[in-house]
């Protein structure tokens, strides 16, 4: 299994302000992922994070508000831009690995924006 | 496009007895994953179990067990002796059988468990 850490736990944030949130993973991973888990809700995926090349991206994220870097395999960060209150949510990073049908998740980050 | 519905948003069981949390699916693939993971309090998701839709045999992982019915879309998940520790929320989660590991998830159901 990967163990999976993400920085900051929680934060509250300002409108219009920026906040990045980073994932490591104590091995070497082939895919990583950020979902968003909004108040009460269940989880939607936000992105693929992709080593060496942008993210893909799915229906309703755009680059401009959630970019995503992954310099190498075990780590990757998700910027929230310009924030405002429906942004307020959990945010968590998972990961894959090779040919393992698992994915396995970090704790969250919990943000609120006010 | 696939999707995963859960239509119990809260259930309760006591503790020792048995539950059911129900989840249905809609997906036009023959083959494919699905799951079910637990995110107790402190967020983190954990896989609770999985099954392989080729797989006829309902798959089980102690307490936890499945019925998988593919011809009906539909995927439970039966806890037995239930403890206090297994309250949490319940997701059930679809992916496909390829290599980009993407899951859908269903909307959750809470278990409450009574001492």
């Amino acid at each position: 299994s990967a163990v999976i850490s993400q920085k900051p736990s929680r934060d509250i944030c300002q409108r219009g302000t920026s906040l990045t949130i980073q994932c490591q993973v104590d091995s070497q991973v082939t895919m990583m992922f950020w979902y968003r888990q909004q108040p009460g809700q269940s989880l939607t995926l936000i992105a693929t994070a992709n080593q060496g090349s942008e993210a893909t991206y799915e229906s309703g994220f755009v680059i401009d508000k959630f970019p995503i870097s992954r310099p190498n395999l075990t780590f990757s960060t998700l910027t929230v831009s310009n924030m405002s209150p429906e942004d307020s949510s959990i945010y968590l990073c998972s990961v894959g690995q090779g040919n393992s049908y698992e994915q396995y998740f970090g704790p969250g980050t919990r943000l609120t924006v006010t | 496009a696939q999707t995963v519905t859960q239509s119990q948003p809260e259930m309760s069981v006591q503790e020792a007895e048995t539950v059911t949390l129900s989840c249905t699916y809609d997906t036009s693939e023959s083959d494919y994953y699905l799951f079910w993971y637990k995110q107790p309090p402190s967020r983190q998701m954990i896989l609770v179990i999985r099954q392989e839709a080729y797989k006829q045999q309902n798959a089980t992982e102690n307490r936890f067990s499945v019925n998988f019915q593919k011809a009906a879309k539909s995927f439970s998940l039966k806890i037995s002796d239930s403890q206090l520790g297994d309250a949490a929320m319940y997701f059930c989660a679809y992916r496909w059988m390829d290599s980009s590991y993407k899951l859908i998830f269903g909307s959750g159901t809470r278990l409450l468990v009574r001492p």
